[in-house]
């Protein structure tokens, strides 16, 4: 089966830049997306097809892709970016999606 | 604005059934892949299942660990998409979240919009 590998924990400082990978076991030609969700509530869409921003996501919430391997960018991390974070993409086929792990992002 | 209100969750016996709605609005849902979403207690998202549109024959796929036992549905005169859920097991204890697939502008892959999620609690 398809699976995708995120780090279980990332820590920054304010302001500093956070770096989330997303490791695939297999290459795709699938894009990944990227979700926020914070606790207690939905997870949010922040990246879509590795590296596009929704509207109204801020500007400091980035993507890039090489190889197997998706990275979301937080520049200038803010204390309201921690949360949980997952990578989501599909199979080759894409009939079967899968989800990261996640990762939990502390904003020291 | 794009709404997706989950309902009929609740506390099951293992080997029951139960079946959740999911009622949306604000966008044109007869031609929207539908999918659902569970996330178990403390634990990480699940993909569970999608249904596909009228134009692409209402297709379904499910993830392994439910294929066979639930099924997806929709009623696009109602704008509500289902969740059956049969021979419930523990494991399947989580909040269920209902999803559209893309957004409305830009992606038309991953999960664009979600619901609040509904509990369903597996257990004797």
């Amino acid at each position: 089966s398809y699976e995708l590998t995120q780090p279980p924990s990332v820590s920054v400082s304010p302001g500093q830049t956070a770096r989330i990978t997303c490791s695939a076991d297999a290459l795709s030609n699938q894009y990944v997306y990227w979700y926020q969700q914070k606790p207690g509530q939905a997870p949010v869409l922040v990246i879509y097809k590795d590296s596009e921003r929704p509207s109204g996501i801020p500007e400091r919430f980035s993507g890039s892709s090489s190889g197997t391997t998706v990275t979301l960018i937080i520049s200038g991390v803010q204390t309201e970016d921690e949360a949980d974070y997952y990578c989501q993409s599909a199979d080759s086929s894409g009939t079967n999606w899968v989800f990261g792990g996640g990762t939990k992002l502390t904003v020291l | 604005e794009v709404q997706l209100v989950e309902s009929g969750g609740g506390l099951v016996q293992p080997g029951g059934s139960l079946k959740l709605s999911c009622a949306a609005s604000g966008f044109t849902f007869s031609g929207s892949a539908m999918h659902w979403v569970r996330q178990a207690s403390g634990k990480g998202l699940e993909w569970v299942g999608r249904i596909r549109s009228k134009a692409n024959n209402y297709a379904t796929t499910y993830a392994a660990s439910v294929t066979d036992r639930f099924t997806i549905s929709r009623d696009d005169s109602e704008n509500t998409a289902y969740l059956q859920m049969n021979s419930l097991k523990t494991e399947d204890t989580a909040v269920y979240y209902c999803t559209r697939q893309g957004l409305l502008v830009g992606a038309t892959g991953g999960f664009g919009y979600w619901g609040q999620g509904t509990l369903v609690a597996v257990s004797s």
